[in-house]
């Protein structure tokens, strides 16, 4: 069965302080790899893509990497506005659906 | 700027009563989804339609049904409304094979 883990669930950042989210996976055949960001009251918003193993894709302070098992959301001295909860989503080869983990909920602290 | 509207973004309703939430699209997606989400939790898949006149449901058992009678348009209804329907509700869109989905800003629903 597909399954998409997060961690950590909630995670408190000085600003300016770098860290890393992971997203790990379990899926019989990636076709993608997703990150989102959701903040209160509203859908997710659509990040990154990510295909195959070994890719990044960077967007501002927020670089997105992969691996056969994971995946990482590193935030490069994050501010104040990066404060959301970032979902992760995989979609198997052989499927049409997404399968989402619960999403790390991240606070920057000016 | 969304291109994915859902309405009502609030409701409160009283159990039993009969409750229709909106979803369109104007990217001419033909895949659409309806999501379930609780606090810190992961989305549920619901319902989903991959055209007009075509939909299944999802891993989460519902209640709900949908219709796809128009390429945009994507209703949810519930029939009878529960308090353990407490929840938000979320459409979203993709275009076919592996493009992310395009998600609207959900419906809030308290039932009573």
């Amino acid at each position: 069965e597909d399954q998409v883990t997060q961690s950590p669930e909630a995670l408190r950042l000085q600003e300016g302080e770098s860290s890393s989210l992971n997203c790990s996976y379990t899926v019989s055949g990636l076709r993608g790899l997703f990150w989102y960001r959701q903040d209160p009251g509203k859908g997710p918003e659509f990040l990154f893509t990510l295909y195959s193993a070994g890719e990044e894709k960077e967007k501002e302070r927020l670089k997105a990497t992969l691996t056969k098992k994971e995946s990482f959301l590193h935030i490069t001295a994050p501010k104040p506005e990066d404060s959301a909860t970032y979902l992760c989503a995989v979609q198997a080869r052989y499927g049409q659906n997404f399968v989402f983990g619960p999403g790390t909920r991240l606070s920057v602290l000016p | 700027e969304a291109d994915i509207y859902q309405t009502p973004r609030y409701l409160v309703i009283g159990t039993g009563k009969k409750i229709t939430l909106e979803c369109s699209q104007t990217m001419g997606h033909d895949k659409m989804y309806w999501y379930q989400q609780d606090p810190g939790m992961e989305l549920h898949l619901i319902h989903y339609s991959y055209g007009v006149n075509s939909t299944e449901k999802g891993d989460l058992s519902s209640e709900s049904t949908v219709s796809r009678i128009r390429t945009e348009h994507f209703p949810l209804t519930l029939e009878s409304a529960r308090p353990s329907h407490t929840s938000q509700y979320l459409c979203a869109s993709s275009e076919m094979g592996n493009s992310p989905l395009h998600f609207g800003n959900g419906t809030r629903l308290t039932v009573t």
